[in-house]
């Protein structure tokens, strides 16, 4: 089965530190990953994926298939990154690309004034 | 576009009631699925449909049942609640064919099963 490990349930960080969100993957090739973010009273959103190879408000993420990790990352956090944010992966049936995604089981981020 | 609508948005039942909680999308997407959302758990796939008239089990399937009425609507049913199932409901939408597709979700349906 694909999973996706998120080993923090909660981090903390000061605002201007560097931040850091760890993801997991099992391995299965070459994946396809995301990072969504669920803001307060928002809903989900996607925030950044890595076929993309993009930055989104200062975040990037880069695929380590030596490591099978997509951590997420910022250099200097702002108190607006508070949020959860959820790595995901297309479900077992990746060729066809509509079986939903598997979710880690999320970080909750606070950044402290 | 108002995106991806749910409602109700709170519901609360006892145990064995039944309720069906529904989704419609306006960005004329394919696929449509529901999630969970437990703490602790992230998300958890439900049911999905990949396109209209076709449905499939998620991870969690168990106790509940969905309807794709068209290609718009994907309805979630909880025929006999049970305290198990309080959770939040996620819906979302996706245009489909390819993994590397956005998925866009609802505000949720926060539900309560006393």
């Amino acid at each position: 089965a694909q999973r996706v490990t998120q080993p923090e349930k909660l981090l903390s960080v000061f605002k201007g530190a560097p931040v850091e969100l760890k993801c997991n993957y099992s391995y299965s090739g070459s994946p396809e990953l995301f990072w969504y973010v669920q803001y307060s009273r928002q809903r989900l959103q996607l925030l950044l994926r890595h076929i993309s190879r993009e930055s989104i408000k200062g975040f990037t993420a880069d695929l380590n298939k030596g490591e099978t990790s997509f951590h997420l990352k910022k250099p200097f956090a702002q108190e607006e990154d508070s949020a959860m944010y959820y790595c995901a992966r297309p479900g077992p049936d990746s060729g066809g690309g509509a079986d939903g995604l598997t979710f880690g089981k999320g970080t909750h981020l606070i950044i402290q004034p | 576009n108002a995106g991806v609508t749910q409602t109700p948005k709170f519901q609360v039942l006892k145990t064995g009631q039944s309720m069906t909680l529904q989704c419609a999308q306006d960005m004329n997407h394919n696929s449509m699925y529901w999630y969970r959302q437990d703490p602790g758990m992230g998300l958890r796939l439900i049911y999905y449909s990949a396109s209209e008239g076709t449905t499939d089990k998620g991870e969690v399937p168990n106790g509940y049942n969905v309807s794709r009425l068209n290609k718009r609507e994907f309805s979630l049913r909880l025929e006999s609640a049970a305290p198990s199932q309080t959770s939040v409901y996620f819906c979302a939408s996706t245009e489909g064919g390819t993994a590397l597709s956005e998925q866009y979700f609802g505000p949720g349906t926060r539900l309560t099963v006393t």
